[in-house]
């Protein structure tokens, strides 16, 4: 069984650029969560994507968007990147178990992409 | 929006002694996990918790579910310097929970 994998590990944008981290679910996973963890601070919830569709969104701008594929993997874009951006990108892979609108089960994180914005 | 808050912030122990920290809501949730995270890491799911009351235990960890259901609390026993590092509560938000929000974190150091 292969955990959840992310890429890449380190990033270094300017700001105004746009960024793309990739994440592979957990064998047999099928909901894919991202987070945010600035310097000092518990992660914070970005979106999850289940069925390759966003099936929840915390409290970020639409410049930050995603994908899932049919695989169950899934990308994180940001566009027009700003200092605060600077962060721990954090992927979360789960199960759910009766669709979109049931229980997602406990969420297993990958390390993460540490993302620069100079 | 709901917050979760954990205590101690920080904390600095001796090897071999036991450790206990919290974590407090606002609000009322169905599940409890706690994390452990590394420098440089994401977090590593140690206990989940799925019921009021629940005491639930993982090698030397064990961690209980408040009958409130707005708290949880983590004990660590006999601490060895492999148990540095940040701990994070977290709870479902949405109906079905959708996303997790995760408290400020206690970081631990274990002195030799």
């Amino acid at each position: 069984e292969t955990g959840v994998t992310q890429s890449p590990t380190h990033l270094i944008k300017t700001r105004g650029q746009q960024v793309t981290l990739r994440c592979s679910s957990q064998s047999g996973h099928n909901t894919v969560s991202w987070y945010q963890q600035a310097l000092g601070q518990g992660p914070q919830f970005i979106f999850q994507y289940y069925r390759e569709e966003e099936n929840g969104r915390g409290n970020f701008p639409p410049r930050f968007s995603g994908l899932q594929f049919p695989n169950y993997s899934s990308e994180l874009n940001v566009n027009a990147l700003e200092l605060d951006d600077s962060a721990l990108y954090l992927c979360a892979s789960s199960f759910a178990r009766q669709g979109p609108s049931g229980r997602t089960d406990t969420q297993y994180f990958g390390p993460g992409t540490r993302l620069t914005v100079l | 929006g709901q917050q979760l808050n954990q205590s101690p912030q920080s904390m600095f122990i001796q090897e071999g002694e036991d450790v206990s920290m919290n974590c407090t809501s606002s609000s009322i949730f169905n599940t409890w996990l706690w994390y452990k995270q590394d420098p440089g890491e994401g977090p590593v799911l140690l206990i989940a918790l799925y019921k009021a009351g629940e005491l639930t235990s993982n090698g030397r960890l064990t961690a209980q579910f408040g009958i409130t259901r707005k708290d949880s609390f983590l004990n660590i026993s006999a601490s060895i310097p492999s148990d540095v590092g940040i701990y994070f509560c977290a709870g479902p938000l949405g109906n079905y929970g959708q996303n997790f929000v995760f408290g400020p974190g206690t970081r631990l150091s274990v002195l030799p």
